[in-house]
């Protein structure tokens, strides 16, 4: 069935540091992928998404490219905030059996240091 | 436009105790999703309506939950005789028609059974 692999966390940096977290999938379908955000005691907020092959989704200096032939959806920043602290989520929706479905990654912790 | 609506966001109950969880979706979404999240761990799939009909359940769920969606607007979540394990964010999101869409998502339920 359809999964979403991201990389373990937690993820330790300085303030203006390169963050790149990365994602990889499996789909049956031709899927949608997202970024999602959840900030501590909110819930889960969309940071960007992309639809098709080499689409660029960005979103807040976050940018992740759709990438079909590795399967890959990884988020990168170029200068962190002590602000972007928080948990990132890569998904997709995929319609299985006529059925939209979300599927999560297990999340990475991002802590940003001043 | 009110995002996602969850009700209550924090419920505390004895073991063996039923509980109901509301979600109210953005107006016009015709989708409607219930996951589950526990610490560490992205949400996981439980249910998932199309207007009023119950379209898929995930094996997470067992006999003892129960989702409607009467009207096609609200929808509640049921967990009868409630376990220890049951203890978990209760995540609701809704979406519209159509593909390539994001999820919008409530601030959720945090149950805990004691």
């Amino acid at each position: 069935g359809d999964s979403v692999t991201q990389m373990e966390g937690p993820v330790t940096l300085s303030e203006e540091a390169f963050l790149t977290i990365n994602c990889t999938y499996t789909a049956t379908g031709y899927p949608s992928l997202f970024w999602y955000v959840q900030y501590p005691g909110e819930g889960l907020q969309l940071l960007l998404k992309a639809t098709k092959a080499d689409d660029k989704g960005s979103n807040k200096g976050f940018e992740a490219t759709y990438r079909k032939e590795t399967t890959s959806f990884h988020l990168e920043k170029g200068s962190v905030q002590v602000s972007d602290s928080a948990v990132y989520f890569c998904a997709l929706s995929d319609r299985v059996s006529g059925t939209y479905k979300y599927i999560f990654g297990t999340g990475t912790r991002l802590k940003v240091l001043a | 436009d009110t995002g996602v609506s969850q009700d209550p966001r924090h419920k505390i109950t004895k073991r063996g105790q039923n509980v109901t969880f509301r979600c109210d979706p953005i107006s016009e979404h015709n989708r409607l999703y219930w996951y589950r999240q526990t610490l560490g761990q992205g949400p996981e799939f439980l249910t998932y309506f199309q207007n009023e009909a119950q379209l898929e359940k995930s094996r997470l769920l067992s006999d003892r939950f129960s989702a409607e969606r009467p009207k096609g607007s609200f929808s509640t979540l049921e967990i009868q005789r409630t376990e220890q394990g049951d203890s978990a964010m209760y995540l609701c999101a809704s979406t519209r028609q159509g593909e390539n869409t994001e999820a919008f998502f409530g601030q959720g339920t945090r149950l805990t059974v004691v």
